[in-house]
């Protein structure tokens, strides 16, 4: 068990939808990242936070949005949601901001998006 | 463009030999390479990291080696047992910027009893 907590662990929904990720970060750590994960483009970062702010962003569409609340809890909102978004989405945390030398993954969300 | 590339082919190996696992990238100027295990439906789960003033790391029945000059990271897993058999990611993060690490696509290990 890495400490980090996501929910919820599947999620069904239709094209056009919204919904929130959830994540809780390990107790302590002050970085929250949010990957993405599909069969035919592995692991892909989409975002960090660090202590509250934005720290890094990656290949994170604009139907697409996050945030860190100041209890370090981190939800990943994705809008007009399209067949392609579905996939596995990781949330990792870790102690650094900027060193980033060890992450510690959920077990995901699976979107699935009909 | 910068790319991290691992074998997309499944290794197949018998209980008790050596895994080999290999780890290339181009255009990248590394700080550190990682070396994550994810089995299905889970998590990546951290192993290893290696520094780019590093040639090699050990940890238990496992190790890596970084050669910067042929840009390569290997994963060796000495006495591999069925327990072992999962996917192994390298993740690679480049010096400057946002240290990020940018995953390959993993290599499934497969160990044979």
């Amino acid at each position: 068990d890495s400490g980090v907590t996501q929910t919820p662990k599947h999620l069904i929904t239709a094209t056009g939808q919204r919904v929130t990720l959830r994540c809780s970060p390990r107790s302590g750590d002050l970085s929250v990242y949010w990957y993405q994960q599909s069969l035919d483009q592995g692991l892909q970062f989409l975002i960090q936070y660090y202590n509250g702010e934005e720290r890094a962003k990656g290949n994170i569409l604009e139907r697409f949005s996050a945030q860190q609340f100041p209890d370090l809890h981190s939800e990943l909102n994705l809008s007009s949601l399209e067949l392609g978004d579905s996939a596995l989405y990781f949330c990792a945390s870790s102690p650094q901001g900027s060193t980033n030398e060890k992450l510690f993954f959920g077990s995901g969300t699976q979107l699935s998006v009909l | 463009s910068q790319k991290i590339e691992q074998n997309s082919e499944a290794l197949n190996i018998q209980e008790g030999k050596t895994a080999t696992l290999t780890c290339n990238y181009t255009n990248y100027s590394p700080a550190y390479l990682q070396w994550y295990r994810q089995d299905p439906g889970r998590g990546p789960v951290f192993l290893l990291l290696i520094r780019e003033n590093e040639k090699e790391k050990r940890k238990e029945r496992l190790k890596v080696t970084f050669d910067t000059t042929l840009k390569q990271s290997l994963f060796h897993i000495t006495a591999s047992q069925p327990a072992d058999s999962a996917t192994y990611l390298c993740a690679l993060t480049a010096s400057g910027g946002s240290y990020i690490p940018t995953f390959g696509r993993g290599t499934s290990l497969i160990v044979h009893p």
